[in-house]
């Protein structure tokens, strides 16, 4: 089945500590997205890619790396100069809007938890 | 800048009673509307979407979508509550060429 693999569901990191988060898709889409979820705030975007070896920041994208060196892959690295890991990352991936199927699919998440 | 508002954080209606939930959105032009649910734990499943044409639009689980320009609203309703509904519902909107762009959510209870 297509689909958006994220993984590990659930991750411990130590502070001081860079952590990368994995996210595969087998949809063929071109965009693919990260977004952290805290509770009450919503979504909200740290990096996005519409193209392979292109990403855009988002919104919160201080103390996040990613790359998009092959377009089934988008990991996100935390590292230590994020002030607050502590979340819940979601990964998602759309067609083009050129498409007319801008909608995401979301993967089922990763929450992290520094210790 | 494009923004989307849930009005409530918090609803409770009881099973079998109609709902509705509030959207409203900040855009010049009519954006791509979208309105999503996640169970606790989980990834987010898209509901339903709208996109052009009908602005009543039906989705999966017996939810549908009404969009009005004149109130820049995107209100998502059910005729019956099931228990099975207990979960956050995020309206989101994507204008133009851009990412989603998220309310903030509204978590919704389901009592008996």
């Amino acid at each position: 089945d297509g689909g958006i693999t994220q993984s590990p569901k659930y991750l411990f990191r130590k502070e001081g500590q860079n952590v990368t988060l994995s996210c595969e898709q087998n949809l063929n889409h071109d965009a693919m997205y990260w977004y952290r979820q805290d509770p009450g705030q919503g979504l909200r975007l740290i990096y996005y890619s519409q193209i392979v070896n292109d990403f855009q920041k988002g919104d919160i994208a201080e103390g996040y790396s990613v790359s998009r060196e092959k377009k089934e892959s988008f990991p996100l690295t935390v590292t230590s100069a994020q002030k607050n890991p502590t979340a819940f990352y979601l990964c998602a991936s759309s067609a083009p809007v050129a498409g007319l199927k801008p909608e995401a699919f979301f993967g089922q998440g990763t929450r992290l938890t520094v210790v | 800048a494009q923004s989307v508002t849930q009005p409530d954080i918090h609803i409770t209606v009881s099973e079998g009673a109609s709902l509705e939930l509030r959207c409203n959105y900040s855009y010049g032009a009519t954006p791509y509307l979208f309105w999503y649910v996640q169970s606790p734990g989980q990834g987010l499943q898209l509901l339903l979407k709208y996109f052009s044409g009908d602005t009543l639009v039906q989705g999966i689980k017996g939810f549908e979508a009404e969009f009005k320009r004149s109130q820049s609203s995107f209100n998502l309703r059910k005729p019956s509550v099931h228990w099975s509904d207990a979960a956050e519902y995020f309206c989101a909107v994507v204008p133009g060429n851009t990412p989603l762009v998220f309310g903030k959510g509204t978590r919704l209870s389901v009592i008996a």
